[in-house]
């Protein structure tokens, strides 16, 4: 049973730049969500996919937007980059609904300079 | 809106002495709860759901309704307990897990 695998580790990009993180899910599960972790903070609900369609989502503006694939697959892409996007982003698989609870991977640290 | 709340920042207690760490929750209907753990340098993963009314690595944790707390506890701590530990709710629809911003337990020998 392979678990969740997100890349890349770490990026650094320009403010005002566009992003894109991958994530691929544990075997099995076909519900993927995001969230976001600043520093010293627990992790915030980005937005949640289902059947490729976001079915969820949290206090996000439009400019964080994501995909599922039909391998359950996702990728989470934020355009016009901002100072306050520098966090750690975290990605977990479950089954609908959170059955069985949720599976999260190592995540991505994004630097925004 | 639903909230997680853990009042301490930062826990420390001595190896074999007893740990419990605070969880209150904000809810409108019947959620489910959880805690995750962070050991230095690995991933969050899943410690307890309180569904499952289990001990794991001798932590228990009971939903009180009326309270609105699930509390984290275990009687004996030991040093690998050290850790970050997050409570965390769900609503059973769509919209995720809202986490706490988590407690620092640290076990001093």
């Amino acid at each position: 049973e392979t678990g969740v695998t997100q890349s890349p580790t770490h990026l650094i990009k320009t403010r005002g730049q566009q992003v894109t993180l991958r994530c691929s899910s544990q075997s099995g599960h076909n519900t993927v969500s995001w969230y976001q972790q600043a520093l010293g903070q627990g992790p915030q609900f980005i937005f949640q996919y289902y059947r490729e369609e976001e079915n969820g989502r949290g206090n996000f503006p439009p400019r964080f937007s994501g995909l599922q694939f039909p391998n359950y697959s996702s990728e989470l892409n934020v355009n016009a980059l901002e100072l306050d996007d520098s966090a750690l982003y975290l990605c977990a698989s479950s089954f609908p609904r959170g059955g069985g609870g949720y599976t999260f991977g190592s995540g991505t640290r994004l630097t925004v300079v | 809106a639903q909230r997680v709340t853990q009042p301490e920042k930062l826990l420390s207690v001595f190896k074999g002495a007893p740990v419990e760490l605070k969880c209150n929750y904000s809810y409108s209907g019947s959620p489910e709860l959880f805690w995750y753990v962070q050991y230095s340098r690995q991933r969050l993963q899943l410690l307890l759901r309180h569904i499952s009314r289990e001990s794991i690595k001798g932590f228990t944790a009971d939903l009180n309704k009326g309270e609105t707390s699930f509390h984290l506890k275990k009687p004996f701590a030991q040093e690998e307990d050290s850790a970050m530990y997050y409570c965390a709710l769900s609503g059973g629809g769509a919209d995720g897990l809202t986490f706490g911003k988590g407690t620092h337990l640290i076990i001093q020998p």
